[in-house]
């Protein structure tokens, strides 16, 4: 199927660890994105990725770090865990930057 | 006041009615946005518009720059149309700007 597919679904993990949610899509996209859903519900942009190059980085903590092995792939890597970071996770996909958006299931980070 | 707001934040409606989901938004913007979200976390793109109208299936988006509103239609609503439904806008900055999100539900 084509999708944009992220794993894990859920991610429970304790306070100081290092941890990846992977993200892939099969859709031709040029431009992934990572999104933190607030406790709002509210979906915040953290990266996205453009034919391998950073175009938007928020004011996010450097312990969040993306990492894309091609253009496929965007993973978000984040190290030292915080309780703060508990939050779902969006990875999406687009075709470019104003067309054709599709989001993966989210990720349920649970950090204790 | 947010950028984007979305009435109603909840509706309930019998299977058969005719929905609408309204959207308004404060920023300029160059595209607006709907997705749906299902109760598993999943978000599916549903139009992306900057002008006119847009219809797939049930579904029709229709857009008023001038008046900076939007609207989500679902003509004869059924059951598994229920879930949250995202007006989102996208800034001059490229920055996609979310509401709150409308909860939809359809009985039978």
């Amino acid at each position: 199927d084509t999708a944009v597919s992220q794993t894990p679904k859920y991610l429970v993990t304790q306070m100081g660890n290092d941890k990846s949610i992977k993200c892939e899509q099969n859709l031709g996209h040029d431009t992934m994105y990572w999104y933190k859903q607030d406790s709002k519900k509210f979906l915040k942009i953290m990266f996205s990725y453009n034919n391998k190059e950073l175009i938007i980085n928020e004011t996010v903590p450097n312990r969040f770090s993306p990492k894309s092995p091609d253009k496929a792939h965007l993973n978000l890597h984040i190290n030292s865990l915080e309780l703060g970071d508990s939050a779902v996770y969006f990875c999406a996909s687009s075709h470019d930057s104003l067309y054709g958006y599709t989001f993966g299931s989210g990720t349920r980070l649970t950090v204790v | 006041k947010n950028e984007v707001e979305q009435s109603p934040q909840n509706l309930t409606a019998q299977e058969g009615e005719f929905i609408t989901i309204n959207c308004s938004y404060s920023v300029g913007i160059s595209a607006l946005h709907w997705l749906q979200q299902h109760p598993g976390g999943g978000i599916v793109s549903l139009f992306m518009l900057s002008s006119g109208k847009k219809k797939h299936g049930r579904l029709i988006a229709t857009i008023n720059i001038q008046e900076k509103h939007s609207s989500l239609h679902i003509t004869a609503s059924h059951p598994r149309d229920s879930a949250v439904y995202i007006c989102a806008a996208w800034d001059s900055n490229y920055q996609l700007i979310w509401g709150a999100g409308t909860k939809l539900i359809i009985k039978p």
